[in-house]
């Protein structure tokens, strides 16, 4: 079956940018996380949705991250007004409920210059 | 100090090789976790997932918890250069989000 998908798979933007990075799960997963992977910090949670809410956002940098779920299926993280600080591979994952396996996407490379 | 520490590596063998992974970690509070295989420029796939100490073997694979010490292990068996990758260990608690800790990976190198 599908896995999980993310689109773009790459991103170059201009520092003070605005980039939207979508997320579609696996059919009927429920639970969807995002995390992020840089060099410097490896691999970090950012936020967690059950459904359409988000119950634990306590890993998102600063208020220039956003994300939203919709219909209980595809996500989108916004990073507004983007730094050089926020290159990093942006990675999804979803579960059918947690605490179960998490299913990662093949993520998407943000380059911020 | 990190909740969970892993030597990054990289790590070098000859085929056919017993390979040795291990993290630490400080949070008693960890009670699931799991190994991770990343090949370049790829998402992070899952190998194993323990929620108790001991062993657990799958195929080549075996990973060991000892929650007594804070300490896990993946060990692979008859090495192949397919094996070459990072790998990743990841645990989580028992909250409302089981949102995965990672260590920072061990780089893995089998040579032919």
């Amino acid at each position: 079956g599908a896995g999980v998908s993310q689109s773009p798979s790459n991103k170059v933007t201009e520092k003070g940018k605005d980039v939207e990075l979508r997320c579609d799960p696996i059919s009927g997963h429920t639970a969807l996380y995002w995390y992020r992977q840089s060099l410097g910090q490896g691999l970090e949670f950012l936020i967690y949705f059950q459904g359409n809410s988000a119950p634990d956002k306590s890993g998102l940098p600063s208020d220039r991250f956003s994300a939203e779920r919709t219909g209980g299926s595809v996500s989108t993280l916004t990073i507004q007004r983007t730094q050089q600080e926020d290159s990093a591979v942006y990675l999804c994952a979803s579960s059918s409920q947690a605490p179960d396996t998490q299913y990662f996407g093949p993520g998407t490379r943000l380059t911020v210059l | 100090q990190k909740e969970v520490e892993q030597d990054p590596g990289p790590l070098s063998v000859p085929e056919g090789a017993i390979v040795s992974l291990n993290c630490t970690y400080s949070n008693s509070a960890f009670q699931y976790f799991m190994w991770y295989r990343q090949y370049s420029r790829k998402g992070p796939e899952l190998l194993m997932y323990t929620y108790s100490s001991g062993n657990k073997e799958d195929g080549r694979f075996t990973a060991q918890v000892d929650k007594s010490s804070k300490y896990i292990s993946l060990f692979i068996r008859d090495s192949q250069p397919s094996d070459s990758a990072t790998y990743l260990c990841a645990m989580t608690k028992m909250d409302s989000s089981y949102k995965l800790i990672f260590g920072s990976g061990t780089r893995l190198l089998v040579r032919p």
